[in-house]
């Protein structure tokens, strides 16, 4: 298994500014991921953070508006961008562990629950 | 196109009762599959990983099945209790991309005291 510590937890941000949420996993995996879930929805994952390369974004994100760094393989962070209220949803970070397939389980943090006004 | 339905998508039942969650999904080619347990502003807690050559898996009062010919899982909680009012999510990987994760919308339970 493997914890995750996101932060912050939550936060409240005035329109065109930048939040940037931390990650950190207390082991080493292999593939870390960031997911928006938007107020009574399921989640939409946003990008698989790389470890030493350029994440991997899904269609409608770009990076411009959702930087990720993946420094290491146990940290990485996420951006959120000249936010509008549109942005106010709960962002998680998630990571999978084990060998290989099929003893792959996928985890997560806690969530940071943005609200931008 | 791979589509996780999970019905219904709330529930209300009184504590002590046994209950069935069901999770439906459209893949052929379903891996693992996985349900999740979120409190409400909150991350995903993991419950039970059901791997592609197991059928069911247990854990305490929760047993889940797996079915891939009908497409289905399904989430039994026995005797419910208070706590585990939460949403319950399922989410599966498919054989051909294992950092690919289907979720399903989720059913919100309410366990009445």
């Amino acid at each position: 298994s493997a914890v995750i510590s996101q932060k912050p937890s939550r936060d409240i941000c005035q329109r065109g500014t930048s939040l940037t949420i931390q990650c950190q996993v207390d082991s080493q995996v292999t593939m870390m991921f960031w997911y928006r879930q938007q107020p009574g929805q399921s989640l939409t994952l946003i990008a698989t953070a790389n470890q030493g390369s350029e994440a991997t974004y899904e269609s409608g994100f770009v990076i411009d508006k959702f930087p990720i760094s993946r420094p290491n393989l146990t940290f990485s962070t996420l951006t959120v961008s000249n936010m509008s209220p549109e942005d106010s949803s709960i962002y998680l970070c998630s990571a999978k562990t084990g060998n290989r397939a099929p003893h792959e389980k996928l985890f997560f943090g806690s969530g940071t629950q943005l609200s931008v006004l | 196109k791979q589509e996780v339905t999970q019905i219904p998508a709330a529930l209300s039942v009184p504590e002590g009762e046994n209950l069935v969650l069901n999770c439906s999904f459209t893949d052929s080619a379903i891996y693992n599959l996985q349900w999740f347990r979120q409190d409400p502003g909150k991350g995903l807690t993991s419950l039970l990983l059901i791997q592609s050559s197991q059928r069911e898996q247990t854990s305490g009062r929760l047993n889940a099945s797996l079915d891939k010919s009908s497409g289905r899982s399904t989430l039994y909680i026995a005797a419910s209790q208070p706590g585990d009012s939460a949403t319950y999510l399922c989410a599966y990987f498919g054989k051909y991309n294992f950092n690919k994760f289907y979720f399903g919308s989720g059913t919100k339970l309410n366990v009445k005291p």
